[in-house]
């Protein structure tokens, strides 16, 4: 059985960093392709970033809006996913999901149950 | 990369057909065969329910069709349950080597 479990989340204030992670199991973690996806309070999903698998290099892409401050990185021997937030804003706040790529890496196939990031003072 | 545009909202009866569309560009929606569909209950995490346009994952009601014509797909509920009552996002692939989502279709089920 496929499980994505998140954790990491927590209060933090504007500035600040935070860590997250995304331990997977019961697939083959290194040939898949993993995504992080946000939800802020009462709000639609937004695509944060990706990483690829090794076969594709474990090259990442990032939304725009998180782009030079988020960093995704992967231990395939860990079977685990992190999301690194630096310079967080009030507007990071959301449930983070971690989840899995179906096989053409373009669509989100397993979730986590994500886990809550607050950004206030 | 902008939001995909969703109707805020859609109703319909039990037993009825509601349909909900999905509109992008050239650069996402309409350059690729790569559209998606999640259903999300409230407080749940988002299910898969339609992945590449018309593809329906094992376990996932043949009620639930997906198509695409230009810029817009759609998603299509026949026989509307009651549990169908949740919030739909569609998810496309981009020319930036991106993912975007719509903003979201609010389900209610009369």
């Amino acid at each position: 059985e496929v499980q994505l479990v998140e954790s990491g989340g927590g209060l933090v204030q504007p500035g600040g960093s935070l860590r997250l992670s995304c331990a997977a199991s019961g697939f083959s973690f290194s040939d898949h392709y993993m995504d992080w996806v946000r939800q802020a309070p009462g709000k639609g999903l937004e695509w944060v970033g990706r990483s690829r698998n090794k076969a594709n290099s474990y090259t990442t892409e990032y939304a725009a809006s998180v782009k030079g401050r988020f960093t995704i990185s992967r231990d395939d021997s860990k079977n685990s996913l992190y999301l690194q937030m630096n310079s967080l804003k009030t507007e990071d706040t959301a449930v983070y999901y971690c989840a899995r790529d179906g096989p053409t890496g373009t669509y989100f196939d397993y979730w986590g149950q994500g886990t809550l990031v607050t950004v206030s003072s | 990369q902008s939001a995909l545009t969703q109707p805020a909202s859609v109703s319909g009866s039990p037993g009825q057909s509601i349909t909900i569309s999905c509109t992008g560009t050239s650069s996402d929606v309409g350059g690729y065969t790569r559209v998606s569909w999640y259903q999300q209950h409230p407080g749940k995490a988002p299910k898969l329910m339609i992945y590449d346009v018309t593809n329906r994952p094992s376990g996932v009601s043949n009620r639930f069709s997906g198509s695409k014509s230009g810029n817009t797909a759609s998603l299509t509920i026949s026989g509307l349950q009651a549990e169908d009552e949740a919030d739909y996002y569609c998810n496309s692939y981009t020319n930036s080597r991106t993912l975007v989502f719509g903003g979201g279709t609010k389900l209610t089920v009369l």
